[in-house]
């Protein structure tokens, strides 16, 4: 069983408010990943981390930046709010020598 | 890039066998997942499969994969109500350190009593 956390599970939340959605596992992963699940069920990947100081964006454009300063936190931090940022956000990570991904429970952000 | 493709819906009656079927574009996906997905909740990884395999049982569930076709389904077998979620079927490259997923839009399956 992962252990990955993911903090608040529920955001509602007004327009222009600086917020940042937490993510922590403790498996000590050094890939992790952040993926927004949009209302019709499909997943992006929108950052990735290699591991420490290191992060990428991924396939799907998206205005929240990501930083990775300890193994286990891959916080996300939205600078700016819009409705248009209404989504689930997924995290997820994966150890070193492993193809098993495993996810949190998910934020649902809702901006209003 | 890559594409996934996946039915929308499947129902089934409690009892009866369910298959999910998936079809994937990349030639050179190295591993392909199945995730479970319950409302309000995260993904759950159910099993995953090499590309180098053509067929993975875990208890109730059965992955068959065509890769010739690049095709891929799970079977459940005698499914519960419990069993109703969305499930998704996710391919990773064989390239690139990340090991990004790129997954399907998700198949709804709904398990009547």
């Amino acid at each position: 069983e992962a252990d990955i956390y993911q903090t608040p599970r529920y955001l509602v939340i007004g327009t222009g408010k600086k917020i940042t959605l937490e993510c922590s596992q403790t498996m000590g992963h050094d890939k992790m990943y952040w993926y927004q699940q949009d209302p019709g069920m499909e997943l992006h990947l929108i950052h990735y981390s290699y591991g420490v100081n290191s992060t990428e964006k991924g396939d799907l454009s998206s205005e929240s930046t990501v930083s990775r300063i300890r193994t286990e936190h891959f916080p996300l931090t939205l600078e700016s709010a819009r409705p248009s940022h209404t989504s689930q956000y997924l995290c997820a990570s994966r150890g070193a020598a492993s193809y098993e991904q495993y996810f949190g429970p998910g934020t649902r952000l809702t901006v209003t | 890039g890559e594409d996934v493709e996946q039915s929308l819906f499947l129902s089934v009656r409690e009892g009866d066998s369910s298959v999910i079927n998936c079809t994937y574009t990349d030639s050179s996906s190295t591993y392909l997942y199945w995730y479970k997905q319950e409302p309000g909740a995260g993904l759950q990884l159910l099993t995953y499969i090499f590309s180098n395999m053509d067929m993975k049982q875990d208890q109730r569930l059965t992955v068959l994969l065509n890769k010739k076709d690049k095709h891929l389904s799970l079977r459940i077998a005698d499914t519960q109500t419990g069993d109703s979620a969305i499930y998704f079927c996710a391919e990773t490259p064989s390239s690139g350190s990340a090991r990004q997923l790129t997954f399907g839009s998700g198949t709804q399956l709904t398990v009547l009593p």
